[in-house]
C-alpha cells in the first residue's frame, strides 16, 4: 500500500539549533515533493519544491533534500527561532496521479523553545 | 499571501441541516480541490476540479457535492449533516502548470 511517513509526531528543540524532520514514502513515484507549514486552525502554507533530479535545494534558513534512491526528504530549518514552530507537512505527487493533484503526510509538529 | 477564501470560518449545527461551506479564488487558478482534515491526521481529498463545469471525486469518501459553475468559485456542500461530517475543511487551488497549491483558512465544522 502507499504510506508516506513523517518522524515523530512531534520534535521539540532549543532555540538557535537546527530542526531535522524526515518524510519517507512507499509505493510513491514522485516527479517532485514539497514542504508546507501549517498554523494551528490555518491552512497548509507552502514552503519549498524539490524535483526528483535535484539532491538540495535552499531558501533562507530551510534546506530540502530529496534521494529517490532512499525514497526519503529531509528538511531542515537552521538557527531555529519560535516563530518556526508549527507542523510541517510533507507532500508528493505521483505520477500514476492525474490533475497534479499531492498526497500529503500526517506532519511533525515542531516547537522551539527559548 | 494567497487570495483564496473560505466562509465560514466556523459552523456549529444540528444534524440533518443542509449547509454550503464557501470556496472563492481571485487567482484565475483553473484547479481547485477540496480537503479533509482531522487533528493530527494527514490531508484527504474529497473533490477536485480541473476547471469550468468540471468536478472529480476524491480519495476519499464524502457524501458532500461540489460545483464549478465559475472559475472563482468552488462551494460544497451537505445535504444532511451529521456527527461524522465534524472536521476541518480546507480549499486550495493551484495554477495550471503549476506544483504549488494555496490554501484558504480552512472552516471548522461541528455538527452535533
Amino acid at each position: 500500500s502507499q504510506k508516506i511517513e513523517q518522524n515523530s509526531e512531534a520534535l521539540n528543540i532549543q532555540e538557535g539549533k537546527t530542526a531535522t524532520l524526515t518524510c519517507n514514502y512507499t509505493n510513491y513515484s514522485p516527479a517532485y515533493l514539497q514542504w508546507y507549514r501549517q498554523d494551528p486552525g490555518r491552512g497548509p502554507v507552502f514552503l519549498l519544491l524539490i524535483r526528483e533530479n535535484e539532491k538540495e535545494k535552499r531558501k533562507e534558513r530551510l534546506k530540502v533534500t530529496f534521494d529517490t534512491t532512499l525514497k526519503q526528504s529531509l528538511f531542515h530549518i537552521t538557527a531555529s527561532q519560535p516563530a518556526d514552530s508549527a507542523t510541517y507537512l510533507c507532500a508528493l505527487d505521483d505520477r500514476g496521479s492525474t490533475l497534479g493533484r499531492l498526497y500529503f503526510g500526517r506532519g511533525t509538529q515542531l516547537t522551539v523553545w527559548p | 499571501e494567497a487570495d483564496i477564501y473560505q466562509t465560514p470560518r466556523y459552523l456549529v449545527i444540528g444534524t440533518g441541516k443542509k449547509i454550503t461551506l464557501e470556496c472563492s479564488q481571485t487567482m484565475g487558478h483553473d484547479k481547485m480541490y477540496w480537503y479533509q482534515q482531522d487533528p493530527g491526521m494527514e490531508l484527504h481529498l474529497i473533490h477536485y476540479s480541473y476547471g469550468v463545469n468540471s468536478t472529480e471525486k476524491g480519495d476519499l469518501s464524502s457524501e458532500s457535492t461540489v460545483s464549478r459553475i465559475r472559475t472563482e468559485h468552488f462551494p460544497l456542500t451537505l445535504e444532511s449533516a451529521r456527527p461524522s461530517h465534524t472536521s476541518q475543511y480546507l480549499c486550495a487551488s493551484i495554477v495550471s502548470g503549476g506544483n504549488e497549491q494555496f490554501f484558504g483558512p480552512g472552516t471548522r465544522l461541528t455538527v452535533l
